[in-house]
């Protein structure tokens, strides 16, 4: 069946560090992959997405590119700051299903 | 208005007690959606509605009753309930369902609203 891998963590870094967090995912025909954020104690945010090979989707410094030859959607920043502390989840839809399928989601702490 | 409303935002119920938690939207989507989210996890479908009718019921126990009574809003009802139910339960919207490409099927969530049952 359809699924996402990402890297769980917790992951911690110090503001201003560059962060990668990866996400694979698992899945027949051209989904569209998203990464949401849940900061403490919130729903969860749209952050960035891509909905074919090759788009990069951006937004609030954060970027990630959807590499369909390695089954990838890592999401990037150059320099992480103290409000970026939250869960990111990575994500897929099948335009022929309605589930979105999350993946486990990654901790982010960002220590001043 | 791009915004996904619950209310409430927090809630506390007995295992007897009948409750609703209600979700709104202003963006002309036609399907709408219930997750469920305990803590550390990432969310899980429990109901989809389409034009307002029922689309899916992922196997969910029948203490939790969804009505969609119009194209804005979503409700989920919620009776004899088990302290296992404690969790963040999210909406979502989409301009649609379907079968073609695009992102018009990306899902809009709700603050949720974070249930305890005692």
């Amino acid at each position: 069946g359809d699924s996402v891998t990402q890297m769980e963590g917790p992951v911690t870094l110090s503001e201003e560090a560059f962060l990668t967090i990866n996400c694979t995912y698992t899945a027949t025909g051209y989904p569209s992959l998203f990464w949401y954020v849940q900061y403490p104690g919130e729903g969860l945010q749209l952050l960035l997405k891509a909905t074919k090979a090759d788009d990069k989707g951006s937004n609030k410094g954060f970027e990630a590119t959807y590499r369909k030859e390695t089954t990838s959607f890592h999401l990037e920043k150059g320099s992480v700051q103290v409000s970026d502390s939250a869960v990111y989840f990575c994500a897929l839809l099948k335009t022929s299903y309605d589930k979105v399928i999350f993946g486990p989601g990654t901790s982010l702490s960002v220590i001043p | 208005d791009t915004e996904v409303t619950q209310t409430p935002k927090h809630l506390v119920m007995g295992m007897t007690n009948k409750k609703s938690l209600k979700c709104e939207q202003h963006m002309g989507h036609r399907a709408m959606y219930w997750y469920k989210q305990k803590a550390k996890k990432p969310p899980e479908l429990m109901f989809v509605y389409s034009y307002e009718k029922l689309s899916i019921n992922e196997s969910v126990p029948s203490r939790f009753s969804p009505e969609c009574p119009n194209s804005s809003l979503l409700n989920l009802h919620l009776h004899a309930l088990q302290p296992e139910d404690s969790a963040l339960y999210l909406c979502a919207s989409s301009q649609d369902r379907g079968w073609g490409q695009g992102a018009r099927y990306e899902q809009f969530f709700g603050p949720g609203t974070r249930l305890t049952v005692l």
